[in-house]
This record gives C-alpha cells, structure tokens and sequence, in this order.
C-alpha cells in the first residue's frame, strides 16, 4: 500500500521560502517506480500541478512556476523536498504531496498541507 | 483560467444519470489521455478514471468516462448522494510539458 504524507511549516511570510518534505513508504523512488510530484490548490479554487521528480533523477516543472521551484529527493528516506522561493499570499494553498507512476495520472494523494502567507 | 475547462456546476437527483463535459485543446486531450478525480468535501482528490475510461480497482462501474476528439466526459448514473463532490478533468499538455487540470465541475445531488 502507497502512502505519502506532506510536512512542513503552516504560515510563512511573504518574500520567505518555502519548504515542505514528502515522507512516502509502499514504494522506491530507486527503481522504475515512477516519482512524486506536488499539486496544491488554492482555498476554493482548483488543482494546479508543481513539480515532479523521478525514479532517473529526471525532473519536471510548471513552467509558470519554473524560476522559484526546486524539487529534490533522498531516495534512502524516502522523502522528497520541495522548495518554492519567495512566497506571496497568491501562493496560500493547500499542497498535495502525490505518487506519480509515470503514466499520467496521479495515485494516491497524501492528505494535503495547508500554507499560509502572510503579508 | 484554465486551459482545459469544465461547466462549474452540475446537478441531478437520486438514480439520475448525470455527465460533466470537459474540453481542451489539441495540445492536451487531443492528443494525451484524460484522468478524472474526485474530491468530496473536506477530503483528498482521489482518482477515478485513468486513461480515458479506465476505472481503479473500487471505483463502483457506475462511473464511466470517454473521450472523443478534443473533449471527454465523466458519467455517472444511478446518481447518489455520496456522489456529492468537485471532479476535475486533466490531461498532459504537451505544450506546457506538464499536467493541467481543468477548473472542476461541482456536482449536486439534489
């Protein structure tokens, strides 16, 4: 059974960065396993994919968000970080940590985070 | 505004049978496959269809996709009150080079 679980801080102040942590069990990210990505969703409003990392190291990003995403994995513990870069209120969402298999959909979903900016 | 767009609200009663349209372009559901989700209130989106029409182990054959061309859609009959949730379309775009997901279509049970 795939679980996945997000991690991070819940408020964060505008012009701060943001990390949050993926802690996953059920599966490899050092076999073809496919990856882990994050998709967060504002509150009220709908899904917006971020960022992917793979089994190959290979890497995927929105290219709306590109400049301010770095996504990173530490295959023995299983986690995935990712870093979004100089917070603004637009960015308040929840984020979704999920298992990617590489074939284009996304299952399952961890629980979601909920992050706050601040002003 | 998304690239691929959904109708916000749909709506029907028990036993009904109901459909939420999703349309894209050729960039994303004209050439990739289409995933639905379903989020019920409070709770995680969870997958519902995979490649067009595909359903995961446990999701109830009341629930049945397609796609034709540039658009797909999401039918659900027998309509039930724990149908009650948000469903999202998405679909890689190959021009973006990622996933888009459409706007949602919030699902009544009246």
């Amino acid at each position: 059974q795939i679980t996945l679980k997000e991690s991070g801080p819940t408020l964060v102040k505008a012009t701060q960065n943001l990390t949050l942590t993926c802690t996953f069990s059920g599966f490899s990210l050092s076999t073809s396993d496919g990856g882990v990505g994050w998709i967060r969703q504002p509150p009220g409003k709908a899904l917006e994919w971020l960022a992917a990392i793979y089994w190959d190291d290979s890497e995927r990003y929105s290219p709306s968000l590109r400049s301010r995403l770095t996504i990173t994995k530490d295959t023995p513990r299983n986690k995935v970080v990712l870093t979004m870069s100089n917070m603004a209120p637009v960015d308040t969402a929840t984020y979704f940590c999920i298992h990617d298999p590489g074939f284009g959909w996304f299952d399952p979903w961890g629980q979601g985070t909920l992050v706050t900016v601040s002003s | 505004q998304s690239v691929v767009t959904q109708p916000p609200s749909a709506s029907g009663t028990p036993g009904q049978w109901v459909t939420i349209s999703c349309s894209g372009d050729k960039s994303n559901i004209g050439t990739n496959t289409v995933n639905w989700y379903q989020q019920l209130p409070g709770t995680t989106p969870k997958l519902l269809i995979y490649s067009n029409d595909q359903r995961p182990s446990g999701v109830p054959d009341r629930f049945s996709a397609s796609k034709s061309g540039t658009s797909a859609s999401l039918a659900i009959s027998g309509l039930q009150s724990e149908d009650e949730a948000e469903y999202y379309c998405a679909a890689w775009d190959d021009r973006l080079t990622g996933p888009v997901f459409g706007g949602g279509t919030k699902l009544t049970v009246l």
